[in-house]
């Protein structure tokens, strides 16, 4: 039983088209989020959203847009893709509550040419 | 400066060797303290959860918080090939929900038998 599965694992595609990441968890958690690795495996946080609102947003372009239909569900829309959003995208979740930090999913590498 | 600052290595040790992984880090307000590991085309999981300053112990791994100096540790005795992986520290200054964490870098640790 997957905890925190994204969908697609690999994503290639080209300059200037619109692609949508989804996640979804299974652990209950009311807090999920977006984390982007980079081709030296820097992790950096885009979004968080706890319970359906958004309560992190970084400095992130606008061609990135988060959303959430439901506490388990985050999904990542990218318009327009750039060369440089070429990275591993990561979903987590985490339990407010407990201090056991975040359940990773296992990323969705993307590739624009 | 960075938040948080980790030697990316790679770190090559004899299986049976103790490890001995390191992060500083400038904020101080930073409470909570966890080590993640990460294989290869994996998402990381979480191996130690630590808040404040101390020393905790599972198994083979312990990790220290010294937050008088800004560092903590991530020590792996008897290490074993399947200890090779990427290793991320990462921290917040509170857990509630929706905080994110700041990884560092990672260190990339190789086991040989």
């Amino acid at each position: 039983d997957t905890a925190v599965s994204q969908t697609p694992k690999y994503l290639v595609t080209q300059m200037g088209n619109d692609k949508s990441i989804k996640c979804e968890q299974n652990l209950g958690h009311d807090t999920m989020y977006w984390y982007k690795q980079d081709s030296k495996k820097f992790l950096k946080i885009m979004f968080s959203y706890n319970n359906k609102e958004l309560i992190i947003n970084e400095t992130v372009p606008n061609r990135f847009s988060p959303k959430s239909p439901d506490k388990a569900h985050l999904n990542l829309h990218i318009n327009s893709l750039e060369l440089g959003d070429s990275a591993v995208y990561f979903c987590a979740s985490s339990h407010p509550d407990r201090g056991d930090g975040y359940t990773f999913g296992s990323g969705t590498r993307l590739t624009v040419v | 400066q960075k938040e948080v600052e980790q030697d990316p290595g790679p770190l090559s040790v004899p299986e049976g060797a103790i490890v001995s992984l390191n992060c500083t880090y400038s904020n101080s307000a930073f409470q909570y303290f966890m080590w993640y590991r990460q294989y290869s085309r994996k998402g990381p999981e979480l191996l130690m959860y630590t808040y404040s300053s101390g020393n905790k112990e599972d198994g083979r791994f312990t990790a220290q918080v010294d937050k008088s100096s800004k560092y903590i540790s991530l020590f792996i005795r008897d290490s074993q090939p399947s200890d090779s992986a990427t290793y991320l520290c990462a921290m917040s200054d509170t857990n509630q929900a929706g905080t994110a964490l700041i990884f560092g870098k990672g260190t990339t640790l190789s086991v040989s038998s």
